[in-house]
């Protein structure tokens, strides 16, 4: 099983500032990594997929990179509405799996 | 647009069985790869299940195997999840999610959830 590893689990920012994520894969999924986001008592929703590509309606200032192993999620200027649990999740193969959760909050 | 509504959620005894319904709407059903995804009180999100289209490929966590099965019924645009032998560890929030047609395995619309707790 492919694990998957997100640091740090949490994160507390100021309105403004440039948040980073990072997610860990156990073996390397290529460009297989999604992003999600889950606001809290709100079902997860989907932000980035394969690694950097953004979901229609999702504003520019999230973004994603990375390959093989190592994933970046970042935040470039935090906003208030983005206090929530981020999460990484591989689409590589099953069983399918997820990072553990970031909450991020604000300052 | 695109709705997942969850339902059959409640309270179980340990040994229990439930049957969760996803029933959805907006989208043809039948072409799309469908999920379910547990979240437990305060921790994380845990893959269960999922089935392709037309039933062909069903997989299961190792967490659930044996005791969960997970169906589909095209002409009612309904998913499943019928839960055997229920344990406590396996309250939670149960999410149904779609597969995006385009890349699978990429959960791209979830529905809110019904939750499962398991007690005596």
């Amino acid at each position: 099983d492919i694990q998957m590893t997100q640091s740090p689990s949490s994160v507390s920012a100021s309105v403004g500032d440039r948040v980073t994520i990072t997610c860990r894969a156990s073996q390397g999924i290529s460009s297989w990594l999604a992003w999600y986001q889950q606001k809290p008592g709100k079902a997860p929703k989907l932000l980035i997929y394969t690694t950097s590509s953004l979901q229609s309606g999702v504003p520019s200032r999230f973004s994603g990179s990375g390959s093989g192993i190592d994933f970046t999620l970042t935040i470039s200027s935090l906003q208030p509405e983005d206090v929530a649990s981020y999460y990484c999740q591989q689409t590589n193969s099953f069983p399918l799996t997820f990072g553990g959760g970031t909450k991020v909050e604000i300052k | 647009e695109v709705h997942l509504v969850e339902s059959g959620g409640g309270l179980v005894k340990p040994g229990g069985s439930l049957r969760l319904s996803c029933a959805a709407s907006g989208f043809t059903f039948s072409t799309y790869a469908m999920n379910w995804v547990r979240q437990a009180p305060g921790k994380g999100l845990e893959w269960v299940s999922s089935i392709s289209r037309s039933s062909s490929f069903i997989y299961y966590a190792d967490s659930v195997k044996g005791r969960f099965t997970i169906s589909r019924d095209d002409a009612k645009n309904s998913l499943y999840l019928q839960m055997n032998s229920l344990r406590a560890e396996d309250t939670a929030v149960y999410y149904c999610a779609r597969d995006n047609v385009d890349t699978a395995m990429l959960k791209d619309y979830w529905g809110q959830g019904t939750l499962v707790t398991v007690s005596s």
